[in-house]
């Protein structure tokens, strides 16, 4: 079965620090993978995904993921973190016949200290 | 730009008694789903449909029963809630359930006493 581990579940860095969110998956095929991030009372917003192609992908506010086949990693970076970045963020695999059905990580609450 | 519209926000139950977690989406979405969410669980799918008349069980579907009233809407029923039902319960959409983008509403916050 399809498994997500958010290996941290929370990460302090000061503004202006680079960021490194972690996450290994589970899955047999070749998968499809995304990054959402969750502020406090909301929903989930996609920051980005990876179906194939590119290892490196490109998302909103600056974040890019990695896609490592080798180490079944697609870990979240971003260069410079600002205070607004604080939030929770989840790691998702697509699983199903169409990779609709999502299967999250646990998710790591990022803290940002000024 | 209302998105993903979820009814109620908040909402106390008592052990064996029902209600249903409302979902609208103005989007034209072909797919929603229900997800619940639990501390240091992420989010777990309840039930998804993947298009108007059609709808399967997700990961954790016991206890809960669901109904796709049109395009639009898609209902999800607790027939006799139980504490362990105590959760914020989201609901998505996509275009199409390949692989696209979800659309979160903003979550109901459910407590069963």
């Amino acid at each position: 079965a399809q498994s997500v581990t958010q290996p941290d579940i929370h990460i302090t860095v000061s503004e202006g620090a680079s960021l490194e969110l972690r996450c290994n998956y589970s899955y047999g095929a070749t998968p499809y993978l995304f990054w959402y991030v969750q502020s406090p009372g909301q929903g989930l917003q996609l920051l980005l995904k990876y179906f194939s192609g590119d290892t490196l992908v490109q998302g909103i506010k600056g974040f890019e993921a990695e896609f490592k086949r080798s180490q079944s990693s697609f870990n979240l970076r971003k260069p410079s973190v600002h205070w607004s970045d604080a939030a929770e963020y989840f790691c998702a695999v697509g699983a199903g016949e169409y990779g609709n059905k999502l299967v999250f990580g646990a998710g790591t609450i990022l803290r940002v200290k000024s | 730009n209302a998105g993903v519209t979820q009814t109620p926000k908040f909402q106390v139950l008592k052990t064996g008694q029902s209600m249903t977690l409302q979902c609208a989406q103005d989007m034209n979405h072909n797919s929603m789903y229900w997800y619940r969410q639990d501390p240091g669980m992420g989010l777990r799918l309840i039930y998804y449909s993947a298009s108007e008349g059609t709808t399967d069980k997700g990961e954790v579907p016991n206890g809960y029963n669901v109904s796709r009233l049109n395009k639009r809407e898609f209902s999800l029923r607790l027939e006799s809630a139980a504490p362990s039902q105590t959760s914020v319960y989201f609901c998505a959409s996509s275009i199409w359930a390949t692989n696209e983008k979800l659309f979160f509403g903003s979550g109901t916050q459910l407590s069963v006493l």
